[in-house]
């Protein structure tokens, strides 16, 4: 299999759940990217990583948190989401963070859904 | 700080219509531009990309990009629209300082028969 998989394409959880989002990629890529894309609104950046090591941190709520254990794979632990959280999560991939020209290539994403 | 303008949320043509989807950057340094496509329940895939070698930029699926620093602007244009172009389109730029890809807001295409 060749690209970036996302897995589970849909997930609806309550308040008080704990779930992961899981990402890999199969490009030998070294850096990845957790993006978050909500209706009407831009594509926001949440975490990144490079080379295993997290270069980015947007603000985001503690409770995402983000796991990358090796340059192929890439979790999202969510734990006390609220609703506004829901919302199509998208895993990305490039060469390396800092080659401003290596374009990202992204998963189908996770459609989360915070009941 | 780099930004990334795109102008109209939805745009709507006929079958064999010029496409011309509008992109505005801003950028103290000569910028490296994207354009990607998102199909319905899909990620966004790369269209093409503007790295300085040449200013009209050709990518896939018949789309090109003229990249006009005078005018900081990178629009998408195709000259004949089909039905399968519907989705969405966004412009991002890369920010040579922090090391991200800012994107636009993206334009919904949609495609009259």
């Amino acid at each position: 299999e060749t690209g970036v998989t996302q897995t589970p394409r849909h997930l609806v959880m309550g308040m008080t759940n704990k779930k992961s989002l899981k990402c890999e990629q199969h490009l030998g890529h070294n850096a990845m990217y957790w993006y978050k894309q909500s209706a009407k609104k831009p594509l926001e950046l949440m975490f990144v990583y490079n080379f295993k090591e997290q270069t980015e941190n947007n603000s985001v709520p503690s409770r995402f948190s983000p796991e990358c254990p090796n340059s192929s794979h890439l979790f999202l632990h969510l734990h006390t989401l609220q609703p506004e959280d829901s919302a199509l999560y998208l895993c990305a991939s490039s060469l390396n963070q800092r080659a401003d020209n290596s374009p990202l290539h992204f998963g189908n994403g996770t459609r989360l859904t915070v009941t | 700080a780099q930004s990334v303008t795109q102008l109209g949320s939805h745009v709507s043509v006929s079958e064999g219509a010029l496409v011309l989807l509008r992109c505005n950057y801003s950028s103290s340094v000569p910028p490296y531009l994207f354009w990607y496509v998102q199909y319905p329940n899909q990620g966004l895939q790369l269209l093409l990309k503007y790295t300085s070698a040449a200013t009209l930029v050709k990518g896939i699926n018949g789309f090109e990009a003229e990249f006009k620093k005078s005018e900081t602007s990178f629009h998408l244009t195709k000259p004949s629209a089909h039905m399968s172009d519907a989705a969405e389109y966004f412009c991002a730029v890369s920010d040579t300082g922090g090391f991200k890809t800012i994107f636009g807001a993206g334009t919904r295409l949609f495609v009259k028969a």
